[in-house]
């Protein structure tokens, strides 16, 4: 199994610009998260989805936020317009029957807004 | 109070130590929990679930306990290898799935 599968690995962009992030999870998990990571305020759940349905967004920051899942195997979360503050490492991570077996984690997209 | 509280940390030790990790949860309704394990620049991963009975993989040890709402991870034989940093997870369904990642306890095993 390749695990999860987020690209791009690394982000630079300027501020104002659209970003997509990309997510395929592991076949036959029925659950999908985006977590953001930083420093300051370490991981913080941005969305979560449940057999492709949007579950739980309220830790999505702004409408500039957005996720989709068009499929099981496949997820994008967007921002637009991107700014400074979303700088972060944002991750994807999947999991079967959500609470019982942990997740797995991609390995993480860093997105830095110049 | 934050949900999942973990010590501070780093803790740094020798070699060959023992070291303990504590975390307190404040949900009693809290359904399953997790130790994982972040190095630097890469993605948590799982290392442990965590039981009500305790148990063990190899030089790891998690325990639970419900009442006092705890969970410990103790960590012998220490490898500079385990230099990472520490996270606990619980798990809760209060009307919604809802997971909280504690903030972490970084690791530092030196030779």
């Amino acid at each position: 199994d390749a695990g999860v599968i987020q690209s791009p690995r690394h982000e630079v962009t300027e501020m104002g610009q659209e970003v997509t992030l990309r997510c395929k999870p592991i076949s036959g998990h029925d659950y999908l998260f985006w977590y953001r990571q930083t420093m300051m305020r370490g991981l913080e759940l941005l969305i979560y989805f449940n057999n492709n349905v949007p579950i739980d967004d309220s830790g999505m920051p702004e409408d500039r936020f957005s996720a989709k899942m068009p499929n099981a195997s496949f997820s994008t979360l967007k921002i637009q317009p991107s700014e400074p503050r979303d700088s972060a490492v944002y991750f994807c991570a999947s999991s079967f029957r959500w609470a019982n077996y942990g997740y797995t984690f991609g390995s993480g997209t860093r997105l830095t807004v110049v | 109070r934050k949900e999942v509280e973990q010590d501070p940390g780093p803790f740094n030790v020798p070699e060959g130590a023992t070291v303990a990790f504590n975390c307190t949860y404040s949900n009693s309704a809290s359904q399953s929990f997790f130790w994982y394990r972040q190095d630097c620049r890469k993605e948590p991963k799982l290392l442990m679930s965590v039981y009500s009975s305790g148990n063990e993989d190899g030089r790891f040890t998690a325990q639970l306990n419900r009442a006092s709402q705890y969970i410990s991870l103790l960590i012998r034989d220490s490898k500079l290898s385990d230099s990472a940093t520490y996270l606990c997870v619980v798990n809760a369904n209060t009307g919604g799935f809802k997971t909280i990642f504690g903030a972490g306890t970084r690791l530092f095993v030196k030779a």
